[in-house]
């Protein structure tokens, strides 16, 4: 079944203390991204990766990292999480550029 | 920076009854795409259009794309309970390098 499976999909912690959400999907697609959503602002995008060893920022990257080793493999992290990083994240991808995006079914983070 | 804005922020019909929703965005773009979401899950992608279509169906959803008037719209047709959902117009902005932007939704409710 072809599906993008993100981890934890719940998690509390706290300030400071690093964190990293992992991405992975199954498509083989080139194109992946991360989202946070937040009531009020909708889905804002952090970072995406155009294929492995290319990424870039995207509209909210402060505080936060990726990498892509792998082509499947997408890792957020979160160095020194804090409050305001609060938020439910989506992981997605996609086979190439504008094409359809598959979404994971999200990680609500709470940061004390 | 947000791309697509959707109108209304939320709307309330009875089942049975046609739903419309409107995007309208900004800048030039190659396709615009409409996504669903549930609440608290991830977005499902709904239909693509692209920038040289007018129109596109799919079962009960019909999307309309006016790149002169830079809008978008969502109708779907018999509502049912089960399309009760938040709606997102996204859109893959020229030059945007695979940057696929998304509004702040609409929030669909089908009373039965």
């Amino acid at each position: 079944e072809a599906q993008v499976t993100q981890n934890p999909r719940y998690l509390i912690t706290v300030t400071g203390k690093k964190l990293t959400v992992t991405c992975s999907q199954n498509m083989n697609h080139e194109y992946m991204s991360w989202y946070r959503q937040d009531p009020g602002l909708g889905l804002r995008q952090i970072y995406y990766s155009m294929n492995v060893e290319v990424t870039d920022k995207g509209d909210v990257p402060e505080g936060y990292k990726v990498s892509r080793k792998e082509k499947r493999n997408f890792p957020l992290i979160l160095e020194s999480p804090s409050p305001n990083q609060t938020s439910l994240y989506f992981c997605a991808s996609s086979h190439g550029r504008g094409g359809e995006l598959f979404f994971g079914e999200g990680s609500r983070l709470t940061v004390l | 920076s947000q791309q697509g804005e959707e109108d209304p922020q939320a709307l309330s019909i009875q089942e049975g009854e046609n739903a419309t929703m409107n995007c309208s965005y900004k800048t030039s773009i190659n396709n615009l795409q409409w996504y669903r979401q549930n609440s608290g899950r991830g977005l499902v992608h709904l239909i693509l259009i692209r920038s040289n279509e007018r129109e596109k169906h799919s079962g009960r959803l019909r999307v309309t794309l006016d790149t002169s008037k830079k809008s978008s719209s969502l109708l779907i047709t018999a509502s049912r309970a089960a399309d009760t959902a938040s709606y997102f117009c996204a859109t893959d902005a020229w030059g945007s390098n695979y940057k696929l932007t998304f509004g702040k939704g609409t929030l669909l409710t089908v009373n039965p």
